[in-house]
């Protein structure tokens, strides 16, 4: 079975600070996409992006950055001069065959507190 | 807005009622994903529909069902309902059914079970 594993359960950091959150994943499948989402309080999950299994390059999108390493099953994700707005909840996840069908297998997530 | 809709947006009943929760998905997305997250066993997934089929089941109870119509919004009727039940339930919707399409999520139906 897949799995993902976030052992960051909450992370608390002053504004403007750089933060990095952990994902580690297993997976038998050679072709496989992770993906990061961002839970605010409000409670729906935003998309924040996709990658597949096949590209290891690191990706930046604004303040944002993620860090895809096969080698050691790690697709992290930075959050650079962080911001109150950021405060989240952040989920890694890993979508998995099942057959003729896929689904994403979710982390536990990682709770982010931005103080000022 | 994502584009799935999902209604209610909360809902309140007791233990042993019956519930409906809809979800419909992206303007041209043949799959729908149903999800629960609960305190306590994080998010899980429950059922897949592929354009009226079901595809994928996970660790979706008895007491639950699904199922997806012919204009592609689906259903999730929980019934027997316990306090346990109680979760935020998510829709999902991507375009086919294989791993490289993303994954579209509702803002989820939030339950609370009295």
């Amino acid at each position: 079975a897949q799995k993902v594993t976030q052992a960051q359960t909450e992370i608390s950091v002053v504004e403007k600070e750089d933060v990095t959150l952990d994902c580690v994943y297993e997976t038998r499948d050679t072709t496989y996409y992770l993906f990061w989402y961002k839970q605010p309080p409000s409670g729906e999950l935003v998309f924040l992006i996709r990658r597949n299994s096949f590209d290891e390059q690191n990706e930046i999108s604004g303040r944002y950055s993620w860090n895809f390493q096969k080698s050691t099953s790690s697709f992290n994700f930075t959050i650079t001069a962080s911001q109150v707005v950021d405060s989240a909840v952040y989920f890694c996840a890993l979508s998995e065959r099942t057959g003729t069908a896929s689904k994403l297998t979710f982390g536990t997530g990682t709770r982010l507190q931005v103080t000022l | 807005d994502s584009g799935v809709t999902q209604t209610p947006k909360h809902l309140i009943t007791a233990t042993g009622q019956r519930v409906t929760l809809r979800c419909s998905p992206r303007s041209g997305d043949l799959s729908v994903y149903w999800y629960q997250q609960s305190l306590d066993q994080g998010l899980q997934f429950l059922i897949q529909y592929y354009n009226g089929e079901e595809r994928a089941k996970g660790n979706i109870l008895e007491r639950f069902s699904a199922q997806q119509f012919p204009d592609l919004h689906s259903e999730l009727n929980l019934s027997s309902l316990e306090l346990g039940d109680s979760a935020l339930y998510f829709c999902a919707s991507s375009a086919g059914t294989e791993s490289n399409y993303g994954y579209t999520f509702g803002s989820g139906t939030r339950l609370t079970v009295v």
